[in-house]
């Protein structure tokens, strides 16, 4: 398989738990991208790499949130303290450098469910 | 802040008809011009992308943009069950590698 994969797929927490989300991309593209999905909304930009360079985090929606990217392949993202708000799908996307339109493709997110 | 502006549905349109989906934005700076396409339960899936104003065809698909007017639309000819899902508009502005995406327009296609 070398599409960008997401692991889990699934993940149900108690409020107040920590989480962390795995996403492997493409492995020659360059930009990774995390967002949240809520129902019936599009994709919500969190934060996104350029190798292992985090280059926007600012719209991560809380200091809850965080990601890394270590050594330029693989990203997690990370909710600290988890709230029932925090339910959503979470998607990841990469984009190679070397196109130059920057459409992206995405794995198949996973689903958070905090209860 | 820069917006993304689609009809949610959601539009239904009749086997073989052509669906014509619509999508504004606000920036005028905004250089490229995506759709997706997803499914109930899945990810976005890339369909077609443009960036000049004009017509760019991909099959039974058809982008427009008019940078002017500040629209895009995405044309379905020949309409099938398959092609009912939601159609996402994303856009991403001159000197940014960050997409802002719509709410989405909600496709019916019935028998």
């Amino acid at each position: 398989d070398t599409g960008v994969s997401q692991n889990p797929r699934h993940k149900i927490t108690k409020r107040g738990q920590n989480v962390t989300f795995r996403c492997d991309p493409i492995s020659e593209h360059n930009r990774l991208y995390w967002y949240r999905q809520t129902l019936g909304q599009g994709p919500e930009f969190l934060t996104y790499f350029q190798n292992e360079a985090q280059l926007e985090k600012s719209r991560l929606l809380s200091d809850r949130f965080s990601a890394e990217r270590p050594k330029g392949s693989f990203s997690t993202l990370e909710i600290q303290r988890t709230e029932q708000g925090d339910s959503a799908m979470y998607l990841c996307a990469d984009h190679a450098l070397a196109t130059s339109y920057n459409e992206q493709f995405f794995g198949p997110g996973t689903r958070l469910t905090v209860l | 802040q820069k917006e993304v502006e689609q009809n949610s549905g959601p539009l239904s349109v009749p086997e073989g008809a052509i669906a014509s989906l619509n999508c504004t934005y606000s920036d005028r700076g905004s250089q490229s011009f995506f759709w997706y396409r997803q499914y109930s339960g899945k990810s976005p899936e890339l369909i077609m992308f443009i960036y000049s104003n004009g017509d760019k065809e991909d099959g039974r698909f058809t982008a427009q943009l008019n940078k002017a007017s500040q629209y895009v639309s995405l044309l379905i000819r020949d309409s099938q069950p398959s092609d009912s899902a939601t159609y996402l508009c994303a856009v991403v502005s001159g000197g940014s590698y960050i997409p802002t995406f719509g709410r989405g327009t909600s496709l019916i296609v019935h028998p």
